[in-house]
């Protein structure tokens, strides 16, 4: 099984919420990722997990903070977002994460829209 | 740094009519390059990895290919269900972080 689930599926939310996106999977893989995805563009990477521990962030904003309670849990908490964060959050996991080469399984992803 | 070119952007096939997708990259040490299928307002679904090249892997109607400069999907016969956005990754250097390219959007028609 190579399924990673996220939820919510949608989420609109305005600029002085809090909210919370979540991924699990149980595919045994101790490494888990975060993406933003524009429309019509590739994945960028946020954060990346490797045995719960955050291994890279790439520069991403305050405002999003991620968190990994356990090896199959990964959410990423949402505060005072802007109109341009809205986009297509996705979820993925491999392996490791620290051996290279390992094929990223992805998650079916949140739409989120900021009002 | 690690770069990758989609080409083309966009592609229009009959069903039936085969063609390939291309993937050029740069890379400094190649761990993986790894092709993804990627529907409307959904996740990418993994599709195949590639390690060196001369290597190739095949799926239904999918054929991927590697060399040490590009990549390819070919695409044999076509049917309406493969239109999709195609992308492309490649991992090099340290960890595990994937370079995409823009992707190729395909649409096949009856």
């Amino acid at each position: 099984d190579t399924e990673v689930t996220q939820t919510p599926k949608h989420l609109v939310m305005g600029m002085t919420n809090k909210k919370s996106l979540k991924c699990e999977q149980h595919m045994g893989h101790r490494a888990m990722y975060w993406y933003k995805q524009k429309a019509k563009k590739p994945p960028e990477l946020m954060f990346v997990y490797s045995y719960e521990k955050l291994s890279i962030n790439e520069s991403v904003p305050s405002r999003f903070s991620p968190e990994c309670p356990n090896s199959s849990l990964l959410n990423l908490h949402l505060h005072a977002l802007q109109p341009e964060d809205s986009a297509l959050y996705l979820c993925a996991s491999s392996q490791d994460g620290v051996g290279g080469g390992e094929t990223q399984y992805f998650g079916p992803g949140t739409r989120l829209l900021v009002l | 740094e690690d770069q990758v070119t989609q080409s083309p952007e966009a592609l229009r096939l009959q069903e039936g009519e085969s063609s390939s997708l291309n993937c050029s990259y740069t890379v400094s040490g190649l761990r993986g390059l790894f092709w993804y299928r990627q529907d409307p307002g959904k996740g990418p679904e993994f599709l195949f990895t590639l390690y060196s090249a001369g290597e190739e892997k095949e799926k239904e109607r999918l054929k991927a290919t590697l060399t040490k400069k590009e990549s390819f999907l070919h695409i044999t016969a076509p049917k309406p269900e493969d239109s999709a956005t195609y992308l492309c990754a490649v991992n090099g250097g340290g960890g595990n972080k994937l370079t995409f390219g823009t992707g190729t959007q395909l649409k096949v028609e009856l």
